[in-house]
């Protein structure tokens, strides 16, 4: 695709129900971030994938929060169990690297997550 | 990665440019400057990036002085489209490194 896609754009869930948030990455992009964005803070870095390295999870908040990445193309982040602090914008960008250099990282629009 | 400063908030008049300031005196020499922005409810926008030499591009031009603790970025004419958030962030450019996000300057650009 021309950008990163999230969906839903838009989840509303119940409190202590599990939630699936989607990333499709640009085409090629061997990174992938997850990031969070509370109402009026700044970006919090949840999680992040490099090509078929471990991935960077020193950022998620609790055990209830996970990520995979299959085929090193498309992501989910599942919260499980969600409580109203998950309450956020969830962004996810990718970017590219190679012979140790890479591109800038480019945003999808995100998933704007209300639990109530 | 190094830690950036950046004033809370600017304003800047329509026409006019704006110069955003940072500050990261603890820069290492493998460390490159990156400015992102990010507009109301949108996802972050990748704007500059540099290491040590001046940058320009269609948006916008990056000044790294030449001990390289501080730099601008410069919106040469603003616009009330350029009304966001603005982060500069600094980090090695390798694959094992994520960006690291902190308060951002906020413009806001008057007619």
């Amino acid at each position: 695709g021309a950008g990163v896609s999230q969906s839903p754009s838009n989840k509303v869930t119940e409190k202590g129900k599990d939630v699936e948030l989607r990333c499709d990455p640009i085409s090629g992009h061997t990174a992938l971030y997850w990031y969070r964005q509370s109402l009026g803070q700044g970006l919090e870095f949840l999680i992040y994938f490099q090509g078929n390295s471990a991935p960077d999870k020193s950022g998620l908040p609790s055990d209830r929060f996970s990520a995979e990445r299959t085929g090193g193309s498309v992501s989910t982040l599942t919260i499980q169990r969600t409580q109203q602090e998950d309450s956020a914008v969830y962004l996810c960008a990718s970017s590219y690297w190679t012979g140790g250099l890479g591109t800038e990282a480019f945003f999808g629009q995100g998933t704007r997550l209300t639990v109530v | 990665d190094a830690k950036t400063t950046q004033p809370t908030s600017m304003d800047c008049a329509e026409g006019r440019a704006a110069n955003l300031p940072c500050n990261h005196s603890t820069i290492s020499g493998n460390e490159y400057v990156y400015w992102y922005r990010q507009i109301h409810s949108q996802g972050p926008q990748y704007i500059i990036h540099g290491l040590k030499n001046n940058e320009t591009n269609e948006m916008a031009s990056l000044i790294i002085t030449e001990d390289r603790k501080s730099s601008t970025l410069i919106l040469p004419h603003a616009t009330l489209r350029d009304t966001a958030v603005y982060y500069c962030i600094v980090r090695v450019n390798n694959a094992g490194n994520m960006l690291t996000f902190g308060g951002g300057t906020r413009l806001m650009v008057k007619p």
